[in-house]
């Protein structure tokens, strides 16, 4: 079946450490994104990539890093400069081709990260 | 730039009951509109879309919702709710972007459902 594949679904880390949360998805489409979710405040765009190799910060990006270097993956970083990393993070994909008058978001099943 | 707004972070309703969760969207032209439900722990999962035409919109589950332009709304609704609609909602708003959409979402509201 199709889908959006995040891995790990729960990790933990000590402050000061580097980690990256892994997105894959099979869907064959364009477009992927990042979604930080604090409990009260909805979720938040990280970042998001229109087309292999290029990116665009959101309105959290920073403390984080992403790459696309293949379609299918779309890989986080959650660097030890940001500053409260501890939250579930969600990876999705837009499934919109140019020009058609439609659309959504497909989400993955999450990333909750726990900083120590 | 675009925004929305849940003003009800917590509702609950009794099973069998009828519900309208609200959600406010502030743009100046009409955006793309969205209703996403997740379950705890887990991802979103869409519910209903508007694009353009016909402002009632049905989705999955028994959900609908209705564009009101005059007072940027876009309201779900549910005739009778059922002990398994019990999660957390979010509305979301896209601003028409040529396939380079990007969704801001509202804060959410948590759904109860009480026997």
């Amino acid at each position: 079946d199709g889908g959006i594949t995040q891995s790990p679904k729960y990790l933990f880390r000590k402050e000061g450490q580097n980690v990256t949360l892994s997105c894959e998805q099979n869907l064959n489409h364009d477009a992927m994104y990042w979604y930080r979710q604090d409990p009260g405040q909805g979720l938040r765009l990280i970042y998001y990539s229109q087309i292999v190799n290029d990116f665009q910060k959101g309105d959290i990006a920073e403390g984080y890093s992403v790459s696309r270097e293949k379609k299918e993956s779309f890989p986080l970083t959650v660097t030890s400069a940001q500053k409260n990393p501890t939250a579930f993070y969600l990876c999705a994909s837009w499934n919109r081709a140019r020009g058609a008058n439609t659309g959504e978001l497909f989400f993955g099943e999450g990333s909750r990260l726990t900083v120590l | 730039a675009q925004s929305v707004t849940q003003p009800d972070i917590h509702i609950t309703v009794s099973e069998g009951a009828s519900l309208e969760l609200r959600c406010n969207y502030s743009y100046g032209a009409t955006p793309y509109l969205f209703w996403y439900v997740q379950s705890p722990g887990q991802g979103l999962q869409l519910l209903l879309k508007y694009f353009s035409g016909d402002t009632l919109v049905q989705g999955i589950k028994g959900f609908e919702a209705e564009f009101k332009r005059s007072q940027s709304s876009f309201n779900l609704r549910k005739p009778s709710v059922h002990w398994s609609d019990a999660a957390e909602y979010f509305c979301a708003v896209g601003v028409p972007n040529f396939g380079n959409e990007k969704l801001t979402f509202g804060t959410g509201t948590r759904l109860t459902i009480i026997p």
